[in-house]
């Protein structure tokens, strides 16, 4: 089984429709993100969270919430959902930097929430 | 602000060839980590190699090294010996010491040609 798991891994879904992407981790991470990718772009962060109490807003946050229902998961939510929101997610996950002399920070991802909003 | 780029959209290359994909940064913090990662076409992302700014040797695993030059700000990544599954998108990402946030660059397509 997959550390980070997405669901759903693609959804067809129409304007205005609410949508909630999941993300739940097995790798005991207390940092968590939200990444949206798409093409020419890069992938962009929405929000992180570096712990259950702790929400922050990334580059990109207009038109998302989230929501930190325990260390081990992370939803993204789309209250009204626009065409322009069509893209692929990513939810990942990150250790203390420092924790131990190997971590470099590096982020774990899932395998991606392919999104369309007609 | 960090700002890495990726001049690069798209490459082909004949298989077993070596191949150097680009990446150059900005920023202002004097201590960093850079990272490659690479996405087939499956859509996953996997990571790649890593290099701390103040790492005195460029980093290598496997056939992926990390050409890193300071004083350019350039971080390229060099794939020895290419192969058919080496066709992909490779991203290139910065974290400033302090926040654990990684920024990305825009990608290279990276095409290996049998």
């Amino acid at each position: 089984d997959a550390d980070v798991t997405q669901t759903p891994r693609n959804r067809i879904t129409k304007t205005g429709k609410r949508i909630m992407l999941e993300c739940s981790q097995t790798k005991g991470h207390d940092r968590m993100y939200w990444y949206r990718q798409d093409p020419g772009l890069g992938l962009r962060l929405i929000y992180y969270s570096f712990d259950v109490k702790d929400i922050n807003k990334g580059e990109i946050s207009d038109g998302y919430s989230v929501s930190r229902q325990a260390q081990a998961k992370f939803s993204l939510s789309l209250e009204s959902a626009i065409p322009n929101q069509t893209a692929l997610y990513f939810c990942a996950t990150s250790d203390l930097v420092g924790r131990t002399v190997a971590n470099t920070g590096e982020l774990f991802f899932g395998e991606g929430s392919r999104l369309t909003v007609l | 602000a960090q700002k890495i780029t990726q001049t690069q959209p798209g490459m082909f290359v004949q298989e077993k060839e070596a191949v150097t994909l680009d990446c150059t940064y900005d920023t202002s913090d004097p201590s960093y980590g850079l990272f490659w990662y690479k996405q087939p076409s499956s859509g996953e992302m996997i990571f790649l190699i890593y290099q701390g700014s103040y790492d005195q040797q460029n980093a290598t695993e496997g056939r992926y090294s990390l050409n890193f030059q300071k004083a350019r700000k350039s971080a390229n990544l060099v794939i020895s010996a290419s192969q058919l599954g080496d066709s992909a998108m490779y991203f290139c990402a910065m974290r400033a010491l302090g926040n654990e946030k990684l920024t990305f660059g825009t990608g290279t397509r990276l095409t290996i040609i049998p």
